[in-house]
């Protein structure tokens, strides 16, 4: 059973570069999320996926943050003109949303994460 | 919004002790409670969790019941092992989104 991976695992950059993050989902889900985790915090929620619909945004994924799953089956996150605040760990969390009619929140299935550094 | 709020850290215990770490929240509606753990060098696992109030997930000889009244849902286990030194984190689920505590860290001494 293939869980959810994530590429890179590492990421060291510049102030000021581009990176992009790749997330591959556990292949019969059909909801994708990114969260961030900074050192001695819970992971933040930043957005989801149903399929290939962009459906949340948080007020945390400012203009330079976007992300995209193109086919509904892998994502990426791509971040723009980085900052050392950029520095954290980006999670990506995949779960099989069946219905609307749940009364219960779909369970999420989270990866190894990719650490990113600013310098 | 939606909070966790987790009880502050480190713990550390000798083999075989008792363990609870406490966790309220504050959201709207009927939220979904996990537990995630974190192992060393590992990423995020599902603990275990609880879809309605008085429900009781258990794994692991983890458990946690889901207290409406108390909006709380503190974890136990009656005999920890050297092999639960992790990080636990307490999240909530509502909204299709999980909102996380800020985790605790449990060391367990021979």
């Amino acid at each position: 059973d293939t869980g959810v991976s994530q590429d890179p695992r590492h990421k060291i950059t510049k102030r000021g570069q581009n990176v992009t993050f790749r997330c591959d989902p556990i292949s019969e889900h059909n909801r994708l999320y990114w969260y961030r985790q900074t050192l001695g915090q819970g992971p933040e929620f930043l957005t989801y996926f149903q399929n290939e619909a962009q459906l949340e945004k948080s007020r945390l994924l400012s203009d330079r943050f976007s992300a995209e799953r193109p086919k509904g089956s892998f994502s990426t996150l791509e971040i723009q003109r980085t900052e050392q605040g950029d520095s954290a760990m980006y999670l990506c969390a995949s779960s099989l949303f069946l219905s609307v009619l749940a009364t219960s929140t779909d369970t999420q299935y989270f990866g190894p994460g990719t650490r990113l550094t600013v310098l | 919004g939606n909070s966790v709020t987790q009880m502050e850290g480190p713990v550390t215990l000798s083999e075989e002790a008792f363990l609870t770490i406490n966790c309220t929240y504050t959201a709207t509606g009927y939220p979904s409670l996990f537990w995630y753990v974190q192992y060393p060098g590992e990423g995020l696992q599902l603990l275990l969790k609880a879809t309605k109030a008085d429900d009781k997930g258990s794994n692991k000889g983890f458990e946690a019941t889901y207290r409406k009244e108390t909006t709380s849902f503190h974890l136990e286990k009656g005999s920890v092992q050297v092999s639960d030194s992790a990080v636990y984190f307490c999240a909530v689920g509502a909204n299709s989104k999980l909102t996380f505590g800020k985790g605790i860290t449990l060391s367990v001494r021979p």
